[in-house]
């Protein structure tokens, strides 16, 4: 059975630091992995994807990588501003299946 | 502009009472899925629909259970909403299944009085 780890559960940073938000899963027989951001009380925003023959991903401020060999992905923040404050989810597609199977999440907090 | 809706964003329902979630997409998508989230953990699949073909995973309570009359919208039905059943619950739309990307709508979140 897949299992997806998000380390760390929570993170506090100050304003303009980079950062790094790790996630690892047990299955490295995945069409795709995906990264999303969580508002609270909110519903998903898709950040990066990930296809399996890729090794990494690039948007704004963002950069996610994935090494499947070792069933682990990060995600990049650069600059950090208080407005990046969410819960972060990684997500994996297990080859032959549909549906995505989610990490708990890393609740990150960007202090001005 | 809005690609995957979900009405209403909140609802508040009496325990045993039936109650159906909404879940509309502008994307043309063939997959929509509904996931179940509690506070503070990971999403779960509850079922998903590959255009017409049904697909409900083993561990989804039968007091859950889902109907897509056409492309564009899908609903979840609980027949008998307990206390634990409290969640959001989020609707996603893929436009085929595997490699492809999950659009997720903004989510109902439920309350059982």
């Amino acid at each position: 059975k897949q299992e997806v780890t998000q380390i760390p559960a929570a993170l506090s940073v100050p304003e303009g630091e980079n950062l790094v938000l790790n996630c690892s899963f047990t299955d490295s027989a995945i069409y795709n992995l995906q990264w999303f951001r969580q508002d609270p009380g909110k519903g998903l925003t898709s950040l990066l994807l990930i296809q399996s023959s890729q090794r990494e991903q690039t948007s704004g401020r963002l950069n996610a990588s994935l090494d499947k060999s070792s069933g682990r992905s990060t995600l990049y923040i650069a600059a950090s501003q208080p407005g990046d404050s969410a819960t972060y989810l990684c997500a994996v597609t297990l080859t032959g299946r549909r549906a995505l199977t989610f990490g708990s999440g890393t609740r990150l907090q960007v202090q001005p | 502009d809005a690609m995957v809706i979900q009405n209403p964003r909140y609802q508040v329902t009496q325990f045993g009472k039936p109650v159906t979630l909404s879940c509309s997409q502008t994307l043309n998508h063939n997959v929509m899925y509904w996931y179940q989230q509690k506070s503070s953990q990971a999403p779960k699949l509850l079922f998903h629909y590959y255009d017409k073909d049904f697909n409900n995973e083993a561990d989804t309570p039968d007091n859950f259970q889902s109907r897509r009359p056409n492309t564009s919208f899908c609903f979840l039905d609980i027949r008998s909403p307990g206390l634990g059943d409290a969640a959001m619950y989020l609707c996603a739309t893929s436009r085929a299944a595997g490699s492809y990307e999950q659009y997720f709508g903004p989510g109902t979140r439920l309350t059982v009085t």
